[in-house]
């Protein structure tokens, strides 16, 4: 049971450049969400889903993307890279059933923007 | 709207000590979820504990115990005769409720140093 899985682990951009950040999870979890982490600021939520083909803001939404085709994946893309992305992005999944038992986590994307 | 705060930054400590990592936490919902996550240098969020809006007993797991107090809206952690292995970022988080875009809400976390 692989739970949620991120991939890149690290990654370099140039400002303007695009790319996804994938995120896959194998546990049959509704609910996926998105957040990046920065210093002193916690993790912060930026988008989520709580179902294939329902997605949502969440507080920083700005500059990216998601879609939810399947109930496994949950890309985040970035169009247009900025160095304000700088960040560590987290992946985060939850049966919507299970309340309780909070999200599980990926591992984490570390992206810098140059 | 929901918030939580941790106050406190950074905190250092010698090994043995004992320390309390503060938590306050802001909703308006009555059904809700605390949590608090450990994060070590090597990047990953690990899970240590949840307690829910209902459940005011305190925790306790080995050195690890919890502290639940809704009259003032806290969740405090105390680690006890901490060790180096302790070094981490913690990070309280507040999930709230369903209807409400099921939401985990992070404090800004507290560097924790313990040196030997």
């Amino acid at each position: 049971n692989a739970g949620v899985t991120q991939t890149p682990k690290f990654q370099v951009l140039k400002t303007g450049q695009s790319m996804t950040l994938q995120c896959a999870q194998d546990m049959n979890h509704e609910y996926m969400s998105w957040y990046r982490q920065d210093p002193g600021m916690g993790l912060r939520l930026i988008h989520y889903s709580v179902g294939a083909g329902i997605t949502d803001q969440g507080e920083v939404p700005n500059g990216y993307n998601v879609s939810r085709s399947t109930t496994e994946d949950f890309p985040l893309r970035l169009l247009s890279a900025a160095p304000s992305q700088t960040s560590v992005y987290f992946c985060a999944s939850r049966r919507r059933a299970q309340l309780t038992y909070g999200y599980t986590f990926g591992s984490g994307t570390r992206l810098t923007v140059v | 709207a929901q918030k939580v705060t941790q106050a406190q930054t950074e905190i250092s400590v010698v090994e043995k000590e004992d320390v309390t990592l503060d938590c306050v936490y802001e909703t308006r919902d009555t059904t809700y979820y605390l949590f608090w996550y450990k994060q070590p240098p090597s990047g990953e969020l690990v899970f240590l504990i949840r307690r829910n809006s209902f459940d005011e007993q305190n925790e306790i797991s080995g050195r690890y115990s919890w502290n639940f107090q809704k009259s003032t809206s806290s969740f405090n952690f105390t680690i006890t005769a901490s060790q180096v292995v302790d070094s981490a970022v913690y990070f309280c988080a507040l999930l709230n409720r369903e209807t409400s875009g099921s939401r985990l809400t992070f404090g800004e976390g507290t560097q924790l140093t313990v040196n030997p």
